[in-house]
């Protein structure tokens, strides 16, 4: 079935870092791309998503683009501040559109 | 958020009772998914239903049983609880295929001593 890596953390940055979170994935045909982000004692948040070759997903400042060449969809943001502290989640639906599959979430901490 | 909501939030409960956990949902989706998350693993599927009375396995069902008798209301019982199971339970809802995306609900915290 497919599956996404997702780079382990946990990351720490300073406030107006750039920050990048890898994320690859594995997959048969073209699924939609997703991050989801989850902060401290919530559940999962739709952050972006992107649904073919060469779409960028954006909102709140974060960006990912679906790299069909790389099979990559890389988060990042330009300058992180202290509220972007959260565990980040990759994830694609599993092979024939089935539910979704989850990278196994980064954490980032950013420190004043 | 306002649409999914489960209960209880956090329960404790003694090896080798029964558990139901609920996931209520006010959005009329048809997709309904368990996912369990423990610490170095991510998020992974127990269950999932794609209407009501239809469901079917996911990559950890073993020790859950799910049924889905309305649209509103999916649930999930471990039917004689381990400490392995012990673990945050999150409810997620879809309105078509996981294309689409999901919602969920805040999860429930449960320990099994």
């Amino acid at each position: 079935g497919n599956s996404v890596t997702q780079m382990e953390g946990p990351v720490t940055l300073s406030e107006e870092a750039f920050l990048t979170i890898n994320c690859t994935y594995t997959a048969t045909g073209y699924p939609s791309l997703f991050w989801y982000v989850q902060y401290p004692g919530e559940g999962l948040q739709l952050l972006l998503k992107a649904t073919k070759a060469d779409d960028k997903g954006s909102n709140k400042g974060f960006e990912a683009t679906y790299r069909k060449e790389t099979t990559s969809f890389h988060l990042e943001k330009g300058s992180v501040q202290v509220s972007d502290s959260a565990v980040y989640f990759c994830a694609l639906p599993d092979s024939g559109n089935t539910p979704l599959v989850f990278g196994k979430g980064t954490r980032l901490s950013v420190i004043a | 958020d306002a649409g999914i909501t489960q209960s209880p939030r956090h329960k404790v409960t003694e090896t080798g009772t029964p558990v139901t956990l609920r996931c209520h949902q006010t959005e009329n989706h048809r997709y309904m998914y368990w996912y369990r998350q423990d610490p170095g693993h991510g998020l992974r599927l127990i269950h999932y239903s794609y209407g009501v009375k239809d469901t079917d396995k996911g990559e950890v069902s073993d020790g859950y049983s799910v049924s889905r008798s309305k649209t509103e209301d999916f649930l999930l019982t471990l039917e004689s609880a381990t400490s392995s199971q012990t673990s945050v339970y999150f409810c997620a809802i879809s309105s078509g295929t996981a294309n689409y995306g999901y919602t969920f609900g805040s999860g429930t915290r449960l320990t099994v001593v």
